[in-house]
């Protein structure tokens, strides 16, 4: 099946700082996904992301799908922005394929 | 604001008991599904149903059931709950084509 692996596991920055992550994935897709998970446990969907460039606000996500990855960006983080960053591609029966997740730290 | 809703944040239960963890969501979404998400481990999908009384089973599905009588609910049983399906338990659904996936606040249960 599809592998996804994202980079880098944990990032830990200050508030303000800019930061990029990074989901790469074995096969073409057409359907990648970000997620937030928040320290209590919610998954929120940031974007759906199959090709090419969105924004929301401070967020912003690119996928190369000929390349095989995807990036997301984060501008003058934020503490709430804390939490681990999921991509996943859909495999399937709209089964989500998640990778193992960054853990973003924003301290204050 | 749609919404998944799950009906319970913590849980915990004793060791044989028979388990059933709730979700509704109010989107008139064909598919949904039950994750299950373990450190080191990440999510890994137990169960989803396409359609009103269908079920597949997905990655993990030993020792649970499920249950979607009306399109609206998901239900997953534990059978006989053992201290491995301790984890926390999220579900989501979705429209066809994957888009809109969204995801409950997830049950944390713990079985002793």
């Amino acid at each position: 099946g599809i592998q996804v692996e994202q980079s880098p596991p944990d990032l830990i920055l200050q508030e303000g700082a800019n930061s990029t992550l990074r989901c790469n994935f074995s096969d073409s897709v057409n359907n990648l996904q970000w997620f937030h998970q928040n320290p209590w446990g919610q998954l929120i969907n940031l974007f759906y992301i199959p090709s090419g460039t969105k924004q929301n606000g401070r967020l912003s996500a690119t996928t190369v799908a000929t390349e095989r990855y995807s990036l997301l960006y984060i501008s003058s983080s934020q503490t709430t922005d804390s939490g681990v960053y999921f991509c996943a591609v859909i495999q399937g029966a709209q089964k989500l394929v998640f990778g193992q997740g960054t853990r973003l730290t924003i301290n204050p | 604001d749609v919404k998944v809703t799950q009906s319970s944040r913590y849980l915990v239960k004793r060791t044989g008991e028979k388990v059933f963890l709730e979700c509704v969501q109010d989107m008139d979404h064909e598919n949904m599904f039950w994750y299950r998400q373990d450190p080191g481990l990440g999510l890994r999908l137990i169960y989803f149903s396409y359609d009103v009384k269908m079920k597949e089973k997905g990655d993990i599905p030993e020792g649970y059931s499920v249950s979607r009588e009306k399109k609206e609910r998901f239900s997953l049983i534990l059978e006989s709950a053992s201290t491995n399906q301790t984890s926390m338990y999220l579900c989501a659904s979705t429209l066809s084509q994957g888009i809109g996936y969204t995801f409950g606040s997830g049950t944390r249960l713990t079985v002793v």
